[in-house]
């Protein structure tokens, strides 16, 4: 049971342009989401995170918005660049608990 | 800041032998940890959780007698994989949560250790 569901599992875009990740869930007592960049044989790296009470959270070039209705979230990097080239893992945590659910992935090429 | 290492980062073995990885966090305490496990080209699918001085808690599936996380300190976590077989090669990543006064929701990884068994 796929709790959390990331659909592309690739998605690549040009420098400069705006990179979007989705991410949707089924789970109606997540509140609380992640999203983290990993690296090949390296440990995923926190990038931002949103509460349910909002809808929208911004830092820097990364902005991730959630729609609880439809339970879905996204990643919008902006602009893209060759550096930000890697797998984007989702990640949900139910109100009361501390463990992660994760996506599946998704690859992102951004080419120069 | 809260930075957390694994040792060793690479580790070949025999089969039917046990390995253990380490899991620290250097420069914070952190009440819980958490133990993943990477197949290639798929997700970080939860192992266990463990809090400072209790019995870890398993996720369904993993079987505790063969993957023994001992959780001594508030920096210090081990999983060590008994009698490993070829099946249990994969990416093991630990994390670190629930730091004292900061960003408790938020865990904060290391960078992962790959077990190969031959």
């Amino acid at each position: 049971d796929q709790q959390v569901k990331q659909n592309s599992p690739s998605l690549s875009v040009q420098e400069g342009r705006i990179s979007i990740l989705n991410c949707d869930y089924t789970n109606s007592m997540f509140d609380y989401f992640l999203w983290y960049k990993k690296y090949p044989a390296e440990g995923p790296t926190f990038l931002i995170s949103i509460s349910s009470i909002k809808d929208k959270n911004e830092d820097g070039r990364f902005t991730v918005f959630l729609n609880k209705s439809a339970k879905h979230l996204s990643l919008h990097i902006v602009p893209s660049q060759p550096g930000d080239s890697a797998v984007y893992f989702c990640a949900a945590m139910e109100t009361s608990g501390s463990r992660l659910t994760f996506g599946e992935g998704t690859q992102l090429t951004v080419n120069p | 800041g809260a930075v957390v290492s694994q040792h060793p980062s690479w580790v070949i073995c025999k089969s039917g032998t046990s390995v253990k990885i380490e899991c620290r966090s250097l420069d914070f305490q952190a009440t819980t940890m958490f133990w993943y496990r990477q197949f290639p080209k798929q997700s970080l699918m939860l192992m266990a959780t463990s809090n400072e001085g209790s019995k870890a808690t398993y996720e369904q599936g993993v079987e505790k007698d063969k993957f023994l996380i001992n959780h001594a300190s508030l920096t210090l976590s081990t999983l060590t994989v008994t009698s490993a077989h070829p099946e249990d090669s994969s990416f093991y990543i630990c994390s670190a949560g629930g730091l004292a006064g900061g960003p408790w929701r938020e865990q904060f990884f290391g960078p992962g250790t790959r077990l190969t068994v031959l």
